[in-house]
């Protein structure tokens, strides 16, 4: 089964500036998720979505990252001011299935670096 | 997010078996043991689930201990492809944490 496809696979912002990240699942799934990892650390849980709206969100998003999926289908992550320290890969994942507990899919990646 | 502890580092030769262990004292009853890897530049990959009985797929074996506080996943035959970090996850409904995870060096 196909995982999910992101853009851009990578993307240099000055600070400040607005980032928005794509991830393009498959469209009947509900639960998705995005994830971070600074260069060198762990993969970091950002948030969760679940049909349509924040399901969890870690201590990381904060006001400046919001979630939407405004079309049905793509689901796009937003960093409205970037910092420095938002440098970092962000995956984007989805359920495997149409429940909660079962594997995730992810993406590539998209690789963002801020200057 | 329930903790699980993974060895730092691990070395295995290629075409040898590697059993990683995982200590998850904490699990609750309805946690499923998850396994992911990392390979090189590239996002998690999914390895294998379990709850309570031991699994098997064409990637590895996940062998649960009976009182479900440790588990232990198996290659069966390293090759260099399998060198990646290895995450050991509890997951109950919608919290997936990563942890350190393993990172395993397989020498030719």
């Amino acid at each position: 089964e196909p995982e999910v496809t992101q853009t851009p696979s990578h993307q240099v912002t000055q600070m400040g500036q607005e980032v928005i990240l794509r991830c393009v699942p498959i469209s009947n799934h509900l639960y998705f998720y995005w994830y971070r990892q600074i260069l060198g650390q762990k993969v970091e849980f950002l948030v969760s979505f679940y049909n349509n709206e924040i399901s969890e969100k870690s201590e990381i998003f904060d006001d400046q990252f919001s979630v939407e999926r405004p079309d049905g289908s793509n689901f796009t992550l937003k960093i409205r001011s970037t910092k420095l320290e938002d440098s970092a890969m962000y995956f984007c994942a989805r359920e495997a299935g149409q429940g909660n507990t079962g594997e995730l899919f992810f993406g590539e990646g998209s690789r963002l670096t801020v200057l | 997010d329930a903790k699980t502890t993974q060895p730092n580092s691990m070395e295995s030769n290629e075409e040898e078996p590697v059993h990683l262990p995982c200590n998850h004292s904490t699990i609750s009853g309805t946690d499923y043991i998850h396994w992911y890897r990392q390979l090189p530049s590239q996002g998690p990959e999914y390895v294998i689930h379990g709850l309570t009985s031991n699994v098997n797929n064409r990637m590895a074996s996940l062998a649960i201990a009976e009182d479900r506080k440790s588990s232990t996943l198996i290659l069966h035959r390293a090759t260099l492809r399998d060198a990646a970090v290895y995450y050991c996850i509890l997951r109950g409904s919608n919290q997936f944490y990563f942890g350190t995870g393993t990172s395993l060096t397989v020498i030719p």
